[in-house]
């Protein structure tokens, strides 16, 4: 059984279409994670979201919107989209333990190229 | 501000030979420590993490990482490596919050020669 998943694994637009990606999780986890990946696989935090609520929205264009429509989902819609979005996006997931971080799970990431 | 450095974005080295990839952090705040891993066109994995418990941390595959605070570093080491070693590596902070936010260095790229 897959932990996490996200789909596609492989988006190829043109700029200016709007997308989504999906993500699922079936381990039971309060908290979600969007992270974005550029060409340099450099990683970094977009959005968090615990039990349905947004707990962490870094500089992102308003341009991508989260939605989690219960806590096993976590779906990332673009608008508009830009060359500059070409990456490989991850969606992960945590459980929360009182008194430690959590690990991340990390799912296989959705690969956007924008052309 | 919580970051991590990441030395040598590329590291080679023979099957059977050590691994040592290091990474050294800025925390204001005692900091939690992971190693991840990523092979080829695929996700993360945990390798290790550290949570101020033991200051030596085994992880999966073979390897083990030292929390240092007085080098505020946190190297990851494999006594032999592996053809199947061969991935990128990745340290990353967290402030063990609310918001469990991971920041990530820029990676190592280790390569493993026959």
């Amino acid at each position: 059984d897959t932990a996490v998943s996200q789909t596609p694994k492989y988006l190829v637009t043109q700029m200016g279409n709007d997308k989504s990606i999906k993500c699922e999780q079936n381990l039971g986890h309060d908290t979600m994670y969007w992270y974005k990946q550029d060409s340099k696989k450099f990683l970094k935090i977009m959005f968090s979201y615990n039990n349905k609520e947004l707990i962490i929205n870094e500089t992102v264009p308003n341009r991508f919107s989260p939605k989690s429509p219960d806590k096993a989902h976590l779906n990332l819609h673009i608008n508009s989209l830009e060359l500059g979005d070409s990456a490989v996006y991850f969606c992960a997931s945590s459980a929360p333990t009182s008194g430690s971080t959590d690990t991340q799970y990390f799912g296989p990431g959705t690969r956007l190229t924008v052309l | 501000a919580q970051s991590v450095t990441q030395l040598g974005s590329h590291v080679s080295v023979s099957e059977g030979a050590l691994v040592l990839l290091r990474c050294n952090y800025s925390s204001s705040v005692p900091p939690y420590l992971f190693w991840y891993v990523q092979y080829p066109n695929q996700g993360l994995q945990l390798l290790l993490k550290y949570t101020s418990a033991a200051t030596l941390v085994k992880g999966i595959n073979g390897f083990e990482a030292e929390f240092k605070k007085s080098e505020t570093s946190f190297h990851l080491t494999k006594p032999s490596a592996h053809m199947s070693d061969a991935a990128e590596y990745f340290c990353a902070v967290s402030d063990g919050g609310a918001t469990n936010k991971l920041i990530f260095g820029t990676g190592t790229l280790l390569a493993v020669q026959p």
